[in-house]
C-alpha cells in the first residue's frame, strides 16, 4: 500500500501568489515525522519543512508552512509569496517511529511546481 | 554546495558493463543510505547502512547490485552487469542520530547513470 500520496503530478502558479500542494499518508504507528524536500534540476534534495506527529501546532519555516491535519491523515505544504526560484520538484516523505537512527524515509512520486513571472 | 559528496555526477554505459558509485557522507553520520530515483518518480531506498553494517537493503536487487561501507565511512554502490532499466539518479543520504529532527536526510548531489 503507497505509504505517501502525492496527486498533483505539477502545478502551477504566479509569481507572489500562494499555492498548496497536497500530501496524504498511511501510517498505524502513533509515532511518525513528516518532510518536505525540494529537488531542483540539479538534483540535490534540499530540506525545507518538519512535523511531527505530537506537535501540536503546525510547523512553519519562514515562507514555508505545513498544514498538518492528523484526523485526516494529510501535511500539505504551503507555499508563500511564490518565486521564480521555488520552481522545482516537490517530495513529501514519511519517517516512521522515533527516529532512533535506524528509521528510513519513505517519499511521494513528488509534485512539479513551475512559478510564472 | 551538498556536504554529502558523490562521484560520477554523471555516468552513460553500455548495457552489461560494470558502473561503480561513490559516496562520502557529511563526516561523523553513522547512517547511510542510497536510494534510486527513476526520473519522474520519488526516491526508493535500495539500501541502508549504520556504520559498516547494512540494516536495510530488502529493495536492493541483489544478483546485480552491491553496496559496501567497508570502515563506516565512505560507501561505494556496484551494478554488474547494468540492464537498461537501471537508467536512474542514485542519491546518497546521511543522517546523524540525535540531531534534530529526527530522521532527517542529507542529500548529495546525486549520481545520474544512463545505460544505452
Amino acid at each position: 500500500a503507497q505509504k505517501i500520496t502525492q496527486t498533483q503530478p505539477g502545478m502551477f502558479v504566479q509569481e507572489k501568489e500562494a499555492v498548496t500542494l497536497d500530501c496524504t499518508y498511511d501510517t498505524s504507528d502513533p509515532s511518525y515525522g513528516l518532510f518536505w524536500y525540494k529537488q531542483p534540476s540539479s538534483g540535490e534534495m534540499i530540506f525545507l519543512i518538519y512535523q511531527g506527529s505530537y506537535d501540536q501546532q503546525n510547523a512553519t519555516e519562514g515562507r514555508y508552512s505545513l498544514n498538518f491535519q492528523k484526523a485526516r491523515k494529510s501535511a500539505n505544504l504551503v507555499i508563500s509569496a511564490s518565486q521564480l526560484g521555488d520552481s522545482a520538484m516537490y517530495f513529501c516523505a514519511m519517517r516512521e517511529g522515533r527516529g532512533t537512527g535506524f528509521q528510513k524515509l519513505v517519499f511521494g512520486t513528488g509534485t512539479r511546481l513551475l512559478v510564472s513571472p | 554546495e551538498a556536504e554529502v559528496a558523490q562521484s560520477p555526477r554523471y555516468k552513460i554505459t553500455e548495457k552489461s558493463q560494470a558502473v561503480a558509485f561513490w559516496c562520502d557522507p557529511i563526516s561523523g553520520h553513522a547512517t547511510l543510505y542510497w536510494y534510486r530515483q527513476i526520473l519522474g518518480q520519488g526516491p526508493e531506498l535500495l539500501v541502508q547502512f549504520q556504520d559498516e553494517s547494512v540494516v536495510d537493503d530488502s529493495q536492493l536487487p541483489k544478483d546485480r547490485f552491491s553496496a559496501e561501507r567497508l570502515k563506516g565511512v565512505d560507501s561505494t554502490l556496484k551494478i554488474q552487469p547494468a540492464e537498461l532499466g537501471d537508467s536512474a539518479m542514485y542519491l546518497c543520504a546521511s543522517s546523524l542520530f540525535g540531531r534534530p529532527p529526527p530522521g532527517e536526510l542529507f542529500f548529495g548531489e546525486g549520481s545520474r547513470l544512463t545505460v544505452l
